[in-house]
């Protein structure tokens, strides 16, 4: 079976305050894939990253990066110099056709 | 452009009507899905479109009636709803899956469908 798990139910920090999303996952397949998703107060889900399970290496995109650990089964996620825009709710999520997603993790940056 | 497109927006009805949904994308992307999203929970999987033809049904009540017309549209047909059903409807879409490569969803920006 698969399995996602975001621990944090919600995490509230000040602006400017890094931030790290956790998600650990379970899957038996050899070869899968993860994703992180955003989805704002509008609704809209959107697509952050992919990853492979091939490809270890951690990905940095402005203020955000991704830490890929197999040995762990995790993938977390890590907002730099948070800013009030990044409050929304995160969901990381494991498989393809069929999304296996966690609860997601609402995050709240305060001014 | 990555953009897939979901109307209306809003939407009320009660349970003796019957009504649509409509998700539309110009990506080129040959799966399309169907998504109920309930607050504060994640998005659950109803309906898979892989080249217009259904591939995966969640179990979903036949009051849900999907329906993909061609590669870039995909309804959903709604008939005596209950209640229950309220909720945000997400479409998303992706590139067809293989075995080997699972390609992200893009998804529209739901429809709140409320049922009274």
């Amino acid at each position: 079976a698969q399995k996602v798990t975001q621990a944090q139910t919600e995490i509230s920090v000040v602006e400017k305050e890094d931030v790290t999303l956790d998600c650990v996952y379970e899957t038996r397949d050899t070869t899968y894939y993860l994703f992180w998703y955003k989805q704002p107060p509008s609704g809209e889900l959107v697509f952050l990253i992919r990853r492979n399970s091939f490809d270890e290496q951690n990905e940095i995109s402005g203020r955000y990066s991704w830490n890929f650990q197999k040995s762990t089964s995790s993938f977390n996620f890590t907002i730099t110099a948070s800013q009030v825009v990044d409050s929304a709710v995160y969901f990381c999520a494991l498989g393809a056709q069929k999304l296996v997603f966690g609860q997601g993790t609402r995050l709240t940056i305060n001014p | 452009d990555t953009e897939v497109t979901q109307t209306p927006k809003h939407l009320v009805m009660g349970m003796t009507n019957k009504k649509s949904l409509k998700c539309e994308q110009h990506m080129g992307h040959r799966a399309m899905y169907w998504y109920k999203q309930k607050a504060k929970k994640p998005p659950e999987l109803m309906f898979v479109y892989s080249y217009e033809k259904l591939s995966i049904n969640e179990s979903v009540p036949s009051r849900f009636s999907p329906e993909c017309p061609n590669s870039s549209l995909l309804n959903l047909h709604l008939h005596a709803l209950q209640p229950e059903d309220s909720a945000l409807y997400l479409c998303a879409s992706s590139q067809a899956s293989d075995r080997r490569i699972r390609y992200e969803q893009y998804f529209g920006p739901g429809t709140r469908l409320t049922v009274t």
